[in-house]
């Protein structure tokens, strides 16, 4: 069954650097999602990207955060300078119609010190 | 408060009960899902609901979705130790929001 793959399963990154989170959607998807999620909190919404352009962006998804789809099969969410607050794990997630039935993947949860 | 509030925050149960979990929303939408996320892993999808349908089955799992209070619910059956997990409700508020909106989620824990 085709699953939605993240790299890496756990990154530790010092303050103020950049990070770079990799996702591979399921290949005949359409809209791709990043998701995060604070330890012991719900799931946030951060970005959508459709026809190689976000759609949708959250508040969170300030000018720090990017995300790229470089080939027919990677997605990445950067992060530019990473603050505290940034740690929490990342979900990608894909979907072929939209917003339904979201496929996600098993997150990289990011640590920054 | 917020978009897609599940209550209880937990529930434990014996194995072989059933677990009934509850969803409220504020704004509009076009369809309701339920996600399983085990301890530290991935989220998987459960099962849709779209906003004209008022009850939805898939195996042991039963959704009910209730426009009009803005609710739903997630019955498991026979509840077994692997449905040990945290329960969240998820919306795409309705125009075309390109997004799923998440709730707090029920972590239920079945007892052996």
């Amino acid at each position: 069954e085709p699953e939605v793959t993240q790299t890496p399963s756990h990154q530790v990154t010092q303050m103020g650097q950049e990070v770079i989170l990799r996702c591979v959607p399921i290949s005949n998807h359409l809209y791709f999602y990043w998701y995060r999620q604070i330890l012991g909190q719900k799931v946030e919404f951060l970005v959508s990207f459709y026809n190689n352009e976000i759609s949708e962006k959250s508040e969170i998804f300030d000018d720090q955060f990017s995300v790229e789809r470089p080939d027919g099969s990677n997605f990445t969410l950067k992060i530019r300078s990473t603050k505290l607050e940034d740690s929490a794990m990342y979900f990608c997630a894909s979907s072929r119609d939209g917003p339904y039935e979201q496929y996600f993947g098993p997150g990289t949860r990011l640590t920054v010190t | 408060s917020q978009q897609g509030e599940e209550d209880p925050q937990a529930l434990s149960i014996q194995e072989g009960e059933n677990a009934t979990m509850n969803c409220s929303y504020k704004t509009s939408i076009n369809n309701l899902q339920w996600y399983r996320q085990n301890s530290g892993r991935g989220l998987v999808h459960l099962i849709l609901i779209r906003s004209n349908e008022r009850e939805k089955h898939s195996g042991r799992l039963r959704v009910t979705l209730d426009t009009s209070k803005k609710s739903s619910s997630l019955l498991i059956t026979a509840s077994r130790a692997a449905d040990t997990a945290s329960y969240f409700c998820a919306t795409d508020p309705f125009q075309g929001a390109q997004k799923l909106v998440f709730g707090q989620g029920t972590r239920l824990t079945i007892n052996p």
